[in-house]
């Protein structure tokens, strides 16, 4: 069956700090999918990164950074220089694409990032 | 804006009556899940249709059921509500409902069983 652990419940930091947002997944599945999610206070689900199963490489995109490492099932997700609007709730999540289960979502990161 | 409408955003209601929740999905989008957000259970896939038929199942109890009309929306009947249904109901859609598909979520609709 498929999990996904994200273990920090809340960070908080202060702006600019680089902060990492941890995310370890386990799965049977050769072929599967890695997504982040962001939650901000208005409740709406915001898709950022996906990720699938045959893909290494590591993105960056303007102050958003992942690091996927199949190694160690893991999917992190880097945010350098933080700021207020960071603030929100940051899911993981994961597919698989042999038995089509649907997205399995961590249990969230809080982030606060205080001014 | 993610283009998914939900309705209603708010819903307050008792123990033992029945409500439904509506979606109507991203213009083009085939595809519609619904997933449940309660504080103990995390965000839990309930349901998913594609074009009118029902495509994958997760953890949607017997008193909950689904449907996605011909042009598309989709309604979540919830019945004989107990307290512990209380949560934040969203609906996602995407255009082919492959599990490699980004999902644009709704809203929610916060749904308050007193």
């Amino acid at each position: 069956a498929q999990k996904v652990t994200q273990a920090q419940t809340e960070i908080s930091v202060v702006e600019k700090e680089d902060v990492t947002l941890d995310c370890v997944y386990e799965t049977r599945d050769t072929t599967y999918y890695l997504f982040w999610y962001k939650q901000p206070p208005s409740g709406e689900l915001v898709f950022l990164i996906r990720r699938n199963s045959f893909d290494e490489q590591n993105e960056i995109s303007g102050r958003y950074s992942w690091n996927f490492q199949k190694s160690t099932s893991s999917f992190n997700f880097t945010i350098t220089a933080s700021q207020v609007v960071d603030s929100a709730v940051y899911f993981c999540a994961l597919s698989e694409g042999r038995s089509a289960r649907q997205l399995t979502f961590g249990s969230g990161t809080q982030l606060t990032v205080l001014p | 804006d993610s283009g998914v409408t939900q309705t209603p955003k708010h819903l307050i209601t008792a123990t033992g009556q029945r409500v439904t929740l509506r979606c109507s999905p991203r213009s083009g989008d085939l595809s519609v899940y619904w997933y449940q957000q309660s504080l103990d259970q995390g965000l839990q896939f309930l349901i998913q249709y594609y074009n009118g038929e029902e495509r994958a199942k997760g953890n949607i109890l017997e008193r909950f059921s689904a449907q996605q009309f011909p042009d598309l929306h989709s309604e979540l009947n919830l019945s004989s509500l107990e307290l512990g249904d209380s949560a934040l109901y969203f609906c996602a859609s995407s255009y082919r409902g492959a599990t490699n598909e980004k999902l644009f979520f709704g809203s929610g609709t916060q749904l308050s069983v007193l």
